[in-house]
């Protein structure tokens, strides 16, 4: 059974770049899976910020594409997500989660990153 | 692209069924048999309740079930219980090669 756990800073300054990374366990990443990242704003809905498969191909939010990077390190059993240029409203609980056609049926607990000053 | 459109909230009493919509387009939901549920209660990561509009994961409660009509796909909860409030997320697969959620429903067992 697959575990995933986020880390990274739990602050971040605005117009700086918000690093997460995803460490998983009990399976490898070189998996057949989907490797993703969503977010969730306090009080707020799900959004999805972009996937990465085994081979490096990624998908990304298109309203978010251009400040987004996600990369995998199969050393390391882990990917990572970088999201440049953030302000406020990037504020969010981000979750890690993997799957397969089209679904997401793993996901991590989730870490809190604030954006302020 | 634009979040899918759920009601915000739906509620019931024990033992009766509710059934939460999700309306997009013909470009997601419309388009594709990529329709998931999620279940997220407070502090939580989302748990997968649906997939492929209408498959159960294994472990998942035979009293939720899914369905599509056009572009709208639904859930289904038949004899309701307190566990099960929660915030509930539909998700579709895009013409964009993307993903978009709902905009979420709660559920409230009276």
């Amino acid at each position: 059974q697959v575990q995933l756990q986020e880390s990274g800073p739990g602050l971040v300054t605005p117009s700086g770049t918000l690093s997460l990374t995803c460490a998983v366990s009990g399976g490898s990443i070189s998996s057949d899976y989907w490797w993703s990242w969503v977010r969730q704003p306090p009080g707020k809905g799900l959004e999805w910020i972009g996937e990465i498969y085994l081979s490096g191909s990624t998908k990304y939010n298109p309203s978010l594409k251009s400040r987004v990077t996600i990369s995998i390190d199969k050393s390391k059993n882990q990917f990572s997500l970088k999201l440049s240029s953030v302000t406020a409203a990037d504020t969010a609980v981000f979750f890690c989660a993997s799957g397969s056609d089209y679904t997401w049926n793993t996901w991590g607990q989730g870490t809190l990153v604030t954006v302020s000053s | 692209q634009s979040a899918l459109t759920q009601p915000a909230s739906v509620s019931g009493s024990p033992g009766q069924s509710i059934t939460i919509s999700c309306t997009g387009t013909s470009s997601d939901v419309g388009g594709y048999n990529y329709v998931s549920w999620y279940q997220q209660h407070p502090g939580k990561a989302p748990k997968l309740m649906i997939s492929d509009v209408s498959n159960r994961p294994s472990g998942v409660s035979h009293r939720f079930s899914g369905s599509k009509s056009g572009y709208t796909a639904s859930l289904t909860i038949s004899g309701l219980q307190a566990e099960d409030e929660a915030d509930y997320y539909c998700s579709s697969y895009t013409s964009s090669s993307s993903y978009v959620f709902g905009t979420g429903t709660t559920v409230t067992v009276l």
